[in-house]
């Protein structure tokens, strides 16, 4: 079945560790987002591509990191450098630039320890 | 930033009886979309609707729009059990920027 993986479910982090969290489409949509999500809180947008080779900041991208280098994978690495990364971490797809429905995954839970 | 400002943040409600949630926003706007998310799950789309339209159904959800009061309320009829989640509106602006979501009504449905 089409639809976007996200891995792991859940990740324990030290501080001062890089993690990376995997996300997955095989809707091939163009365009993939990293959203942030606190305990009661909306989403905030950290990083979004639009095309391979190409992505843009979000409203806190500060101390995380993206790269698209295929059309199917929008890997998220959380570095050291964030200064509170314990949170829910949703990848999501859209097929069409910016203005149309938004596929999710099942989300990451991140836990610093 | 974001747009979307959902009112009530918590509704509890039986089982049964309709569900409204409203959603304001600051800018001019493309479409507006509504989402569900089940607790510790991602979310799910449920309806968009565009700058033009003002209303729009689909199955027991009602949307309005008011482009003139930046605002949308979601309805839900004869709310179940099932229906226990949070609601988010998002919204896109005319710009070519990303969804931006509100911080959502809890709604809690009671059998």
């Amino acid at each position: 079945d089409g639809g976007i993986t996200q891995s792991p479910k859940y990740l324990f982090r030290k501080e001062g560790q890089n993690v990376t969290l995997s996300c997955e489409q095989n809707l091939n949509h163009d365009a993939m987002y990293w959203y942030r999500q606190d305990p009661g809180q909306g989403l905030r947008l950290i990083y979004y591509s639009q095309i391979v080779n190409d992505f843009q900041k979000g409203d806190i991208a500060e101390g995380y990191s993206v790269s698209r280098e295929k059309k199917e994978s929008f890997p998220l690495t959380v570095t050291s450098a964030q200064k509170n990364p314990t949170a829910f971490y949703l990848c999501a797809s859209s097929q069409s630039r910016n203005t149309g429905e938004l596929f999710f995954g099942e989300g990451s839970r991140l836990t610093v320890l | 930033s974001q747009q979307g400002e959902e009112d009530p943040q918590a509704l509890s409600i039986q089982e049964g009886e309709n569900a409204t949630m409203n959603c304001s926003y600051k800018t001019s706007i493309n479409n507006l979309q509504w989402y569900r998310q089940n607790s510790g799950r991602g979310l799910v789309h449920l309806i968009l609707i565009r700058s033009n339209e003002r209303e729009k159904h689909s199955g027991r959800l009602r949307v309005t729009l008011d482009t003139s009061k930046k605002s949308s309320s979601l309805l839900i009829t004869a709310s179940r059990a099932a229906d226990t989640a949070s609601y988010f509106c998002a919204t896109v602006g005319s710009g070519n920027t990303p969804l931006v979501f509100g911080k959502g009504t809890r709604l809690s449905v009671i059998a």
